[in-house]
Order: structure tokens, then C-alpha cells, then sequence
């Protein structure tokens, strides 16, 4: 089955500068690979994805970028605000059909903003 | 958007009673949707994928009959964890599939066994 490894577990950054999350996956027939916000006891929240006919993608101040053959992909946060601590997951799909059945997810990142 | 309703948000329960856990797709349809436990500061670890009209999937070391999911229509799933315990305690959430195939997860439910 699919394994996903994300690093770091905890990442702290000045407010203003970027953050970078990076995730691996075992299974190169995954092809589909969204990044989850959660807040401390609320629900996940999708806030970028990404399929494997794409290399990168782009949302104002998130992008994620994928390098298939080397089977990882980041998220990338740039001018962090406070409201950007959180936990954020990343998740690939092992299904050929792309979507999100089946997803496999990483461990976590505990996002800290410093002020 | 796509919304997903997940209820109760927490419950207190005795050991040995059953509670159910209902999971909505209030805007979609959803022919699958996904359970999932959640500990303090960990990921989510799939329990089981309910398939609408069909037997749930469960994941290896799961109990289907501890943990027993009904997907009786096309937005609706329960979640019924029968005679719990207090190892059962921990967060519970559900997620459900839209059309465009993303996920979109509950509120989850904090499950509390005395």
C-alpha cells in the first residue's frame, strides 16, 4: 500500500517569512495529492491539491509543487500570518482514478507562527 | 462549497452503551464516505470506507462489529461504536467524496467513555 512521510513534525517561523512543508509517497501510480489545514479541534480543511499532470499550483499565498519521478511534493507558505499556525497534512491518492478515494495521509506538520 | 454535517460533536457515554455518530453531505451526493480516529496530536487513521447500498470496508485491525457503519443513502453514513469502552475514547470524523472528487471532512465528535 501507500506510505507517506511529511517533515518536519513541528515548524516554527517568524511571522513574514515562508514555510515549507515536504511530503514523500511509495506508490507512483498515486496521481492525486491535496494538502489539509486543521485547527486545534476543528475538522480538516482542504486548502490546495494537486494532480499528476501538473507540476505546480498556485493559490495567493499557498502553492504546492510536485517532482513525480522523485515522488515528493511540498506546500509552500509565503508572508505567514498568526491565523496560518495550524496542523497541516498532506495526503496522496494510491487510485489511478485520481480522486480522493483511498487517500493515504502524512503524520502532520505543527505550523507555529512566531510574532 | 461542499459541507460536510457530522453529529453529535462530543458525547459522555457509560461504559458498555452504544452511541451513534451520524455523518451528512448536506450540499452532494456522496457514494463514499470515510470514518477516521483521531488522537491528541496525531494524524487521522482511516477505520473504514462506507460505501452507499453496500458492506463498509474496514480497515485491518479494525472490528466490524464494534464498529458498525450504515450508509442507508446517498447523504448519510453512521457510525455506531456498540458496547464502549474506555479505549474507545478518542475523535472521531468522517469525511465524504463530492463530485469532484475531493474530500471534505465533519466536525468531528469527541468521544468520551466512563
Amino acid at each position: 500500500g501507500e506510505n507517506v512521510e511529511q517533515h518536519p513534525s513541528t515548524l516554527s517561523v517568524q511571522e513574514g517569512d515562508s514555510a515549507v512543508i515536504k511530503c514523500t509517497y511509495s506508490d507512483s501510480a498515486s496521481n492525486y495529492f491535496p494538502w489539509y489545514k486543521q485547527e486545534l479541534g476543528k475538522r480538516p480543511q482542504l486548502i490546495i491539491d494537486i494532480r499528476s499532470n501538473v507540476g505546480e499550483k498556485k493559490d495567493q499565498r499557498i502553492a504546492v509543487t510536485l517532482n513525480k519521478t522523485a515522488k515528493h511534493f511540498s506546500l509552500h507558505i509565503t508572508e505567514t500570518q498568526p491565523e496560518d499556525s495550524a496542523v497541516y497534512f498532506c495526503a496522496a491518492s494510491p487510485n489511478s482514478g485520481g480522486g480522493a478515494d483511498g487517500l493515504t495521509f502524512g503524520k502532520g506538520t505543527h505550523l507555529i507562527i512566531q510574532p | 462549497g461542499a459541507v460536510v454535517s457530522q453529529h453529535p460533536s462530543w458525547v459522555i457515554c457509560k461504559s458498555g452503551t452504544s452511541v451513534k455518530i451520524e455523518c451528512r453531505s448536506l450540499d452532494f451526493q456522496a457514494t463514499t464516505m470515510f470514518w477516521y480516529r483521531q488522537f491528541p496530536k496525531q494524524s487521522l487513521m482511516l477505520m473504514a470506507t462506507s460505501n452507499e447500498g453496500s458492506k463498509a470496508t474496514y480497515e485491518q485491525g479494525v472490528e466490524k462489529d464494534k464498529f458498525l457503519i450504515n450508509h442507508a443513502s446517498l447523504t448519510l453514513s453512521t457510525l455506531t461504536v456498540t458496547s464502549a469502552h474506555p479505549e474507545d475514547s478518542s475523535f472521531y470524523i468522517c469525511s465524504a467524496e463530492n463530485n469532484d472528487e475531493k474530500l471534505f471532512f465533519g466536525s468531528g465528535t469527541q468521544l468520551s467513555v466512563l
